[in-house]
């Protein structure tokens, strides 16, 4: 059982375009993150979620806009796509709002913009 | 806010040769601190944590021990493989509840 899955894993995609990806988590954790990591590696936190309430919210553009339904996902939803977005997207998830437990991170959604 | 520093990579070993990746951070109070790995096309994993001063975490092999007095959390290892070939991230929460990351240090392990 995947305990943080995300789709799609690759997107490939064009300037201007609409596209989401989703991120599901199935260890009961009650927060979920999304993260861009960029060519060089380098990890920035976007948002974050606990129990359907955004918690954190970055300095990121407002074309993009996460969902949680329910505490089990955390959707990305990225308007008017510009090359500048291409990057890997992870998902993650904690158990609670104290990060000291660490956390579960999904493999990816690796978004090129073209 | 609470930060990390990583030692700039690639580190390139040959294989049972001795690791240290350096990290140190700067933070209020004493919080959890973190290595991540992350292989080639995969998403972070973690490695092993400490929760206190002097804690020592370890996992596979690896090790790393909360030193307050050098504000250093630094990631070891005795006899490196070739598959240990990753990315690794030295991490600990911000005030905001979410976990900041270092630069990620590459590692290389040659036959």
């Amino acid at each position: 059982d995947t305990a943080v899955s995300q789709t799609p894993k690759y997107l490939v995609t064009q300037m201007g375009n609409d596209k989401s990806i989703k991120c599901e988590q199935n260890l009961g954790h009650d927060t979920m993150y999304w993260y861009k990591q960029d060519s060089k590696k380098f990890l920035k936190i976007m948002f974050s979620y606990n129990n359907k309430e955004l918690i954190i919210n970055e300095t990121v553009p407002n074309r993009f806009s996460p969902k949680s339904p329910d505490k089990a996902h955390l959707n990305l939803h990225i308007n008017s796509l510009e090359l500048g977005d291409s990057a890997v997207y992870f998902c993650a998830s904690s158990q609670g709002q104290d990060s000291g437990y660490g956390y579960t991170f999904g493999s990816g959604t690796r978004l090129t913009v073209v | 806010g609470n930060s990390v520093t990583q030692m700039e990579g690639p580190v390139t070993l040959s294989e049972e040769a001795f690791l240290t990746i350096n990290c140190t951070y700067t933070a209020t109070g004493y919080p959890s601190l973190f290595w991540y790995v992350q292989y080639p096309g995969e998403g972070l994993q973690l490695l092993l944590k400490a929760t206190k001063a002097d804690d020592k975490g370890s996992n596979k092999g690896f090790e790393a021990t909360y030193r307050k007095e050098t504000t250093s959390f630094h990631l070891e290892k005795g006899s490196v493989q070739v598959s240990d070939s990753a990315v690794y991230f030295c991490a600990l929460p911000t005030g905001r509840r979410a976990l900041t990351f270092g630069s990620g240090t590459r590692l290389q392990v040659q036959p």
